[in-house]
């Protein structure tokens, strides 16, 4: 089983839709927990941070459910600019220096 | 602007030839690593160092090694390149106790 497994897509939607992105983990000794973007032949860029009280970051709302061990991402009002490859990422627990496993990541296209 | 740099974007490498990997970073992060990704396979974590001449293996270190003889530069070595290791590589650093990673550009190595 991977550490962290995401649903690849490619998830298709018009501009101004609500589109939502699930991960799941399988480490529970992972203790923080990130969305990274990668745009088309660039590397990978942190999006935000994921806390279990579920934070925002304008257009962006990200969700931790530690229980089921499961990570969100809800995108709304989608731009053309959101098309991405969005890679759910978390910490490798114990003393990781800093070690992070990333997910396969997800495809995003905003069509006009 | 704080910058990951690696030393080459592209490289074509025989099957068989020593290969170096340099990634000099300029923003005094303690944490460096190298990734590959693959297609279907996401971001795999080859090596990682949170010290000068320290070293971890990440999850894929077969036929790998690495060398941090500075603070700054991190190199990866394909000591005996082979087709399979025909990837994109990926140097990123963070500062010691954070997780919100820079990265390089990268650089898409081909063995023939």
């Amino acid at each position: 089983r991977k550490e962290v497994e995401q649903d690849p897509g490619p998830f298709n939607v018009p501009e101004g839709a609500t589109v939502a992105f699930n991960c799941t983990y399988s480490n529970s000794a992972s203790q923080s927990f990130f969305w990274y973007r990668q745009d088309c032949r660039k590397e990978p860029k942190l999006l935000m941070s994921v806390y279990s009280s579920g934070n925002e970051d304008g257009r962006f709302t990200a969700q931790l459910n530690r229980a089921s061990q499961y990570i969100s991402l809800l995108i709304r009002d989608s731009k053309l600019s959101d098309s991405a490859t969005y890679l759910c990422v978390v910490t490798a627990g114990g003393t990781s220096y800093g070690k992070l496993t990333f997910g396969q990541g997800t495809i995003l296209t905003v069509h006009p | 602007d704080v910058k990951v740099t690696q030393s080459s974007r592209y490289l074509v490498k025989r099957t068989g030839e020593k290969v170096f990997l340099e990634c000099v970073q300029d923003m005094d992060h303690e944490n460096m690593f190298w990734y590959r990704q693959d297609p279907g396979l996401g971001l795999r974590l080859i090596y990682f160092s949170y010290d000068v001449k320290m070293k971890e293996k990440g999850d894929i270190p077969e036929g790998y090694s690495v060398s941090r003889e500075k603070k700054e530069r991190f190199s990866l070595i394909l000591e005996s390149a082979s087709t399979n290791q025909t990837s994109m590589y990926l140097c990123a650093s963070v500062k010691a106790g954070r997780y919100g990673y820079t990265f390089g550009s990268g650089t898409r190595l081909t063995v023939v």
